[in-house]
């Protein structure tokens, strides 16, 4: 199966401006998590979707949201970025039921000017 | 909310030697703790897991220790290899509340030749 996959890999915004970031969960995977990545505060749980649905929040304020569409492609959006916005966006794919495993994508870095 | 701490945050050992990384939680109720290993530039890879039902579980030269009372639980690497070297991440979650992953802060393992 091919694994999770992220778009873009790449991106460079000006502060102030919005971005959307789009991953595809590995077939057959109904969940998606999204987490950033930063050196200071590591890895951080921004949301998770299910079934369309957001089952969690992290505590990131509401610039940051998500969805998730009917086939489980997730995407992420950030508005009015800052700075701090400058990070590593990771998503992660688990299939539902009793198997806990999440695998993650490969990531878009975000750098924000 | 869940709280994971990883020490030490750097480990160096020579190639052959074991590594022990070990973390605590704060929250009784999560059962599931997975290992995470992230090589500069790439995804975290899951590389062990362990559920709250069993105290070791081994794969080759990886194994993972759960002491449920105490609260911690640990990675423990064998015969270490250069291609060792990487950031591991250890993580929390409760199962039935979703797919929310709480991360330790990281360690650096540093396997010299």
């Amino acid at each position: 199966k091919a694994g999770v996959t992220q778009t873009p890999r790449y991106l460079i915004k000006t502060r102030g401006q919005q971005v959307t970031l789009s991953c595809s969960p590995i077939s057959g995977h109904r969940s998606v998590s999204w987490y950033q990545q930063t050196p200071g505060q590591g890895l951080q749980f921004l949301f998770e979707y299910f079934s369309e649905t957001q089952r969690n929040k992290g505590n990131f304020p509401g610039r940051f949201s998500g969805r998730q569409f009917s086939n489980s492609r997730s995407e992420m959006n950030v508005s009015t970025l800052e700075l701090g916005d400058s990070a590593l966006y990771l998503c992660a794919s688990r299939p539902s039921g009793d198997i806990y495993e999440q695998y993650f994508g490969p990531g878009t870095r975000l750098t924000v000017t | 909310g869940e709280n994971v701490e990883q020490h030490p945050s750097t480990l160096s050992v020579q190639e052959g030697d074991s590594a022990v990384i070990k973390c605590t939680y704060s929250d009784s109720a999560s059962n599931y703790f997975p290992w995470y290993k992230q090589e500069l530039g790439k995804r975290p890879q899951l590389i062990i897991d362990i559920r709250s039902n069993v105290g070791e579980k081994k794969d080759q030269r990886i194994a993972v220790t759960l002491n449920k009372t105490a609260k911690h639980f640990s990675l423990h690497i064998t015969e270490t290899q250069p291609e060792d070297s990487a950031v591991y991440f250890c993580a929390a979650s409760r199962s039935n509340a979703g797919n929310m992953l709480t991360f330790g802060g990281g360690t650096r393992l540093m396997v010299k030749p």
